[in-house]
């Protein structure tokens, strides 16, 4: 199975900081990776596909980027609405599998 | 508006069954991948399986922890998705989400609780 590793597993920020999550795969998954938000008692909403693509709805606020094994989320301005938890998840070979997950608290 | 509902939840003794339901309105299900994810109360995500769409025979795939209990299905002209869960466990103890799998995993549905306990 790909194991997908994020770094860091928790992270404390501020109202209008740059934030950069990483995903990292065991082996070379091309763009087929994901970023998903999850508030505490909601539902998983996507975000990023194919590593870099904007879901629709998505605001620019939000970007992509890697190919391969490393991976990166980043918000460029962190609004409170964004303190979530974050999920990458690779979608090249079966199993898909997901990372631990990165939760941004406020500072 | 696409949107997904699943239901079916509910306690069960381990060792039992359940089966789920997802519902799909705004898309041509039979056009689309569909997946089942969970979560276990307080963890993280755990892919479950696919069904791949028309265009693949509706194949499906398995995650290693449910494989041999669980079976995806769907019918199609009633746009219904489901998941059979046999030979439940206390592990399998989680919110079960169904979810398209378009642009990676676009849409999800609100999720139905399963809990596995005596």
């Amino acid at each position: 199975d790909i194991q997908m590793t994020q770094s860091p597993s928790s992270l404390s920020a501020s109202v209008g900081d740059r934030v950069t999550i990483t995903c990292r795969a065991s082996q070379g998954i091309r763009n087929s990776l994901t970023w998903f938000q999850q508030k505490p008692g909601k539902v998983p909403k996507s975000i990023i596909y194919d590593a870099s693509s904007l879901q629709s709805g998505v605001p620019p606020k939000f970007s992509g980027s890697g190919y391969g094994t490393e991976f990166t989320l980043t918000i460029s301005s962190l609004q409170p609405e964004d303190f979530a938890t974050y999920y990458c998840q690779q979608y090249d070979g079966h199993p898909f599998t997901f990372g631990g997950g990165t939760k941004v608290e406020m500072k | 508006e696409v949107q997904l509902v699943e239901s079916g939840g509910g306690l069960v003794q381990p060792g039992g069954s359940l089966r789920l339901s997802c519902a799909a309105s705004g898309f041509t299900l039979s056009d689309h991948y569909m997946d089942w994810v969970r979560q276990a109360p307080g963890k993280g995500l755990e892919w479950v399986g696919r069904t791949r769409n028309k265009d693949h025979s509706f194949s499906t795939e398995y995650g290693a922890s449910v494989k041999g209990r669980f079976s995806i299905s769907r019918d199609n002209s009633e746009n219904l998705f489901y998941l059979q869960m046999n030979s439940l466990k206390s592990e399998d103890t989680a919110v079960y989400y169904c979810v398209r799998g378009y642009n990676g995993f676009d849409i999800w549905g609100q999720g139905t609780m399963v809990t596995v306990s005596s």
